[in-house]
């Protein structure tokens, strides 16, 4: 039974380009989660997603940033014109049920962004 | 508003040292839960406990154990005989449970904690 996927695992893009963050759940969860760990920081949560809805964005940048979670395939977290300060490593995480708190939630091994 | 502290920012013990690791919380929710997570070196989180606000029972797990009081809003983490491997940032971290609650982690900056040998 695997567990949450990330990729990639690095990614590196200069300035101004587009980064695309792929997370696919652990098998059977419909509902995701993603977080971002800037250096030396701890996690923030940015959007929760269900599939083919947003739940919950509270946490998303306003500008550059989308998320989806399609009927099928992986989630994806869309960073687009990337600026030094996107880099930061970013965390999917899933669950099997709706969350009305403390349902665990299986944290992928994050992607790390880089931003030259 | 939600909010977890951790205020030790870095910890350096000698091994076969006992260390307790602090985490004070605020909520408006009577129900929520509480987590711990480790993440090593290698940069992924690891799951340690998971407590909801209606259960105060301390909890041993091996070396580890987790002091839980609502009285003072603190879930505090002791490692007993610490070993080199326990190296690694610690974050505490709070899901509100009440009514329209999306089940998101609150998370503290983290502890790192440092075992030397």
């Amino acid at each position: 039974n695997a567990g949450v996927m990330q990729n990639p695992r690095h990614l590196v893009r200069r300035r101004g380009q587009e980064a695309r963050l792929r997370c696919s759940p652990m098998k059977g969860h419909s509902h995701v989660y993603w977080y971002r760990q800037l250096p030396e920081e701890g996690l923030k949560f940015m959007v929760y997603l269900q599939k083919e809805n947003i739940i919950d964005e509270s946490g998303m940048p306003k500008e550059r940033f989308s998320a989806e979670f399609p009927k099928e395939g992986p989630s994806i977290l869309r960073i687009q014109q990337v600026v030094r300060g996107d880099s930061a490593a970013y965390f999917c995480a899933s669950s099997p049920r709706t969350s009305g708190g403390g349902t665990e939630q299986f944290f992928g091994p994050g992607t790390r962004l880089t931003v030259l | 508003a939600q909010k977890v502290t951790q205020a030790q920012t870095e910890i350096s013990v000698v091994e076969k040292e006992d260390v307790t690791l602090d985490c004070v919380y605020e909520t408006r929710d009577t129900t929520y839960y509480l987590f711990w997570y480790k993440q090593p070196p290698s940069g992924e989180l690891v799951f340690l406990i998971r407590r909801n606000s209606f259960d105060e029972q301390n909890e041993i797990s091996g070396r580890y154990s987790w002091n839980f009081q609502k009285s003072t809003s603190s879930f505090n983490f002791t490692i007993t005989a610490s070993q080199v491997v326990d190296s690694a940032v610690y974050f505490c971290a709070l899901s509100e449970a009440g009514s329209g609650n999306t089940g998101k982690l609150i998370f503290g900056q983290g502890t790192t904690l440092q075992v030397k040998p």
